[in-house]
């Protein structure tokens, strides 16, 4: 079982350079998110999709946009990396209701320098 | 806004004994409380969801616990193993299926088992 894989594991920017984060999932989930976990803080939500071609702003969108034209792939991107924008970033899926768990790929560290 | 607290930030045990971990929120309307941990360098796992009408949940050595009137929950693992050293977050689900704002995470307890 692949669950939710990440691509790629690390990843070391310059800043102003443009990247891609991929996330894959195999279990047919409906809603999908992207987070950022920074030091001492809880997981923030990036974005999130609850379905093939919808996205919808989180708690902190401000330089990263993505795309969902796949059911099972949720795409974030970077388009002009800054500093701040180090951390590690994990997706998630879940099925569409509040009582389901939610799974969490292996995360992404980037580092923009 | 909804928020979960969670104390200690961190902690140092010895392998074999028992440790309480726990967890503050305010997060409206309640759905469920859930308990992650998450090892380094990977995703969070879950370990126990529990809804509203539920005051104490196990899985293995980890028991958690629930106050609904009092908006806590605790965590408690017994006879700690050195695999135990991990983060544990604490995450309370709002209901209303809106998936913008279903998930609130705590900012975790960092567990250390030393042998």
């Amino acid at each position: 079982n692949a669950g939710v894989t990440q691509t790629p594991k690390f990843r070391v920017l310059k800043t102003g350079q443009s990247m891609t984060l991929l996330c894959a999932q195999d279990m047919n989930h409906e809603y999908m998110y992207w987070y950022r976990q920074d030091p001492g803080m809880g997981l923030r939500l990036i974005h999130y999709s609850v379905g093939e071609g919808t996205t919808a702003k989180g708690e902190v969108p401000d330089g990263y946009n993505v795309s969902r034209l796949k059911k099972q792939n949720f795409l974030l991107g970077l388009e002009s990396a800054a500093p701040s924008q180090t951390s590690v970033y994990f997706c998630a899926s879940s099925y569409m209701s509040e009582w389901t768990e939610a799974f969490f790929g292996q995360g992404t560290r980037l580092t923009v320098v | 806004k909804n928020q979960v607290e969670q104390s200690p930030q961190s902690l140092i045990i010895l392998e074999g004994k028992n440790c309480t971990l726990q967890c503050n929120y305010t997060v409206s309307p309640f759905s469920n409380l859930r308990w992650y941990k998450q090892d380094t360098g990977r995703g969070p796992v879950s370990l126990t969801i529990m809804t509203f009408s539920e005051n104490t949940k196990s899985n293995g050595r980890y028991t958690a616990t629930l106050d609904a009137d009092t908006k806590q929950s605790s965590l408690h693992i017994t006879a700690s193993q050195l695999s135990d050293s991990a983060s544990y977050i604490c995450v309370v689900s709002a209901a209303g299926n809106n998936a913008g704002n279903m998930l609130t995470f705590g900012g975790g307890t960092r567990l250390m088992v030393k042998p």
